[in-house]
């Protein structure tokens, strides 16, 4: 069964850059896609985006200008980089197995990491 | 203001059958399937059901997802009190050059 567990910092300085890894066992990051979710605290949940193991990506209009993710196949772990962070950014963010298409079926999720944006 | 509209809340006793609406547009559930997830508290989302009225292996036959339209819901039969959760419905949208989309989440008490 896949596992996935998300690291990165848990603090970032307003207009930072944030950098997350998802680190995935059980599976060969070479044969799926995979997104980033994120959830502000008491609140609901959003798509940031999906990369292919091919490097290949698809992100949130409302966040495009400031996301970019890629795949480290020798790893087995995807990347999320956020940048310009502001207090809005704030949240849980998880990672999560995705099958790509038109689908929104997200199997396996991390246990998610929670994100401070604060100086 | 999420894209896919649902109840912000919704109760029942235990034993109840209650359901929890999902409401979208074409781009989105008029055209696409429609995902649902569990989230109980303090735990990542949970997948529930998938394409539309798809249970994956280990959610108990409680638990089904229907579609009409422009509309989705889930129903949740013989409550428990376990079921006490947030529930989210989720759809691809075609719209700009297509992302995908929640609900803004349901939040389930069983009293």
């Amino acid at each position: 069964q896949v596992q996935l567990q998300e690291s990165g910092p848990g603090l970032v300085k307003p207009s930072e850059t944030l950098s997350l890894t998802c680190t995935v066992s059980g599976d060969s990051i070479s044969t799926n896609y995979w997104s980033w979710i994120r959830q502000p605290a008491g609140k609901g949940l959003e798509w940031i985006g999906r990369i292919y193991s091919s490097g290949s990506s698809i992100y949130n209009p409302s966040l495009k200008s400031r996301v970019t993710m890629s795949v480290d196949t020798s790893k087995n772990q995807f990347s999320l980089k956020v940048r310009s962070m502001t207090a809005a950014d704030t949240a849980v963010y998880y990672c999560a197995t995705d099958i790509g298409g038109y689908s929104s079926k997200f199997e396996s999720w991390g246990q998610g990491t929670l994100v401070t944006v604060s100086s | 203001q999420s894209v896919l509209t649902q109840p912000p809340s919704a109760s029942g006793t235990p034993g109840q059958r209650v359901t929890i609406s999902c409401s979208g547009s074409s781009s989105n559930i008029g055209s696409n399937y429609v995902y649902w997830y569990q989230q109980l508290p303090g735990t990542a989302p949970k997948l529930l059901i998938y394409s539309n009225s798809q249970r994956p292996s280990g959610v108990p036959d409680r638990f089904s997802g229907s579609k009409a339209g422009t509309s989705a819901s889930l129903a949740i039969s013989g409550l428990r009190s376990e079921d006490e959760a947030d529930y989210y419905c989720a759809a691809w949208d075609d719209s700009l050059s297509g992302l995908i989309v929640f609900g803004g989440g349901t939040q389930l008490t069983v009293l």
